[in-house]
């Protein structure tokens, strides 16, 4: 069974590009969810997809979007990147009948913003 | 608000001995989970172990078990018979119910290195 796939993997972006990051979660997820990684700040949620309609948000700016399609597969845009986007970020997908917050993470999209 | 709390930055262990992570946490909601997970230097997050609030038994999974102390609010990650691939970063994390949904709050890592 394949696991959560994330590309790209690595990317490297200039201060006011715009970026978009692709997930696809494993075989019957419904639930996908985004975090950001830092050194700084660690682990935050940026939201969280179920069935297309984004069900959580936490506090980031608008310029951090996402979205889902009707086969679950996400993706996460940052729009006028700034030096402080630059994080390891994480999605995640769930069965919504198993565990709560039991979440199935991938690899990761490492993204450099210069 | 909901907060977790690893006071261990880094930690090392020798190969075949158990170790302890430590976990705080804080919430008002009497309906929570707590997890833990493993990050390998490849990036991905791995689950170990879950516990629920409402748990009668501390939870095990193999070589992993959570000592869960509710009145102390802590949830301590030990790892039995520490092996050379235990080497990685661990994170607590916690569920509560107040918001639906797959949202977790992690705490800030303990880097864990093994050692032969």
């Amino acid at each position: 069974k394949a696991g959560v796939t994330q590309t790209p993997r690595y990317l490297i972006k200039t201060r006011g590009q715009q970026v978009t990051l692709s997930c696809s979660p494993i075989s019957g997820h419904r639930s996908v969810s985004w975090y950001q990684q830092t050194p700084g700040q660690g682990l935050q949620f940026l939201f969280e997809y179920f069935s297309e309609t984004q069900r959580n948000k936490g506090n980031f700016p608008g310029r951090f979007s996402g979205r889902q399609f009707s086969n679950s597969r996400s993706e996460m845009n940052v729009s006028t990147l700034e030096l402080g986007d630059s994080a390891l970020y994480l999605c995640a997908s769930s069965l919504v009948d198993t565990r709560p917050g039991e979440l199935f993470f991938g690899e990761g999209s490492r993204l450099t913003v210069l | 608000a909901q907060k977790i709390t690893q006071t261990q930055p880094g930690m090392f262990v020798q190969e075949k001995e158990a170790v302890t992570l430590d976990c705080t946490y804080d919430t008002s909601d009497p309906s929570y989970g707590l997890f833990w997970y493993k990050q390998p230097s490849s990036g991905e997050m791995i689950f170990l172990i879950y516990q629920g609030s409402y748990d009668q038994q501390n939870a095990t999974e193999g070589r992993y078990s959570l000592n869960f102390q509710k009145a102390r609010k802590s949830a301590n990650l030990v790892i039995s018979a520490s092996q050379l691939g235990d080497s990685a970063m661990y994170f607590c994390a916690m569920r509560t119910n107040m918001e639906y949904g797959n949202k977790l709050v992690f705490g800030a890592g303990t880097i864990l290195r093994v050692k032969s």
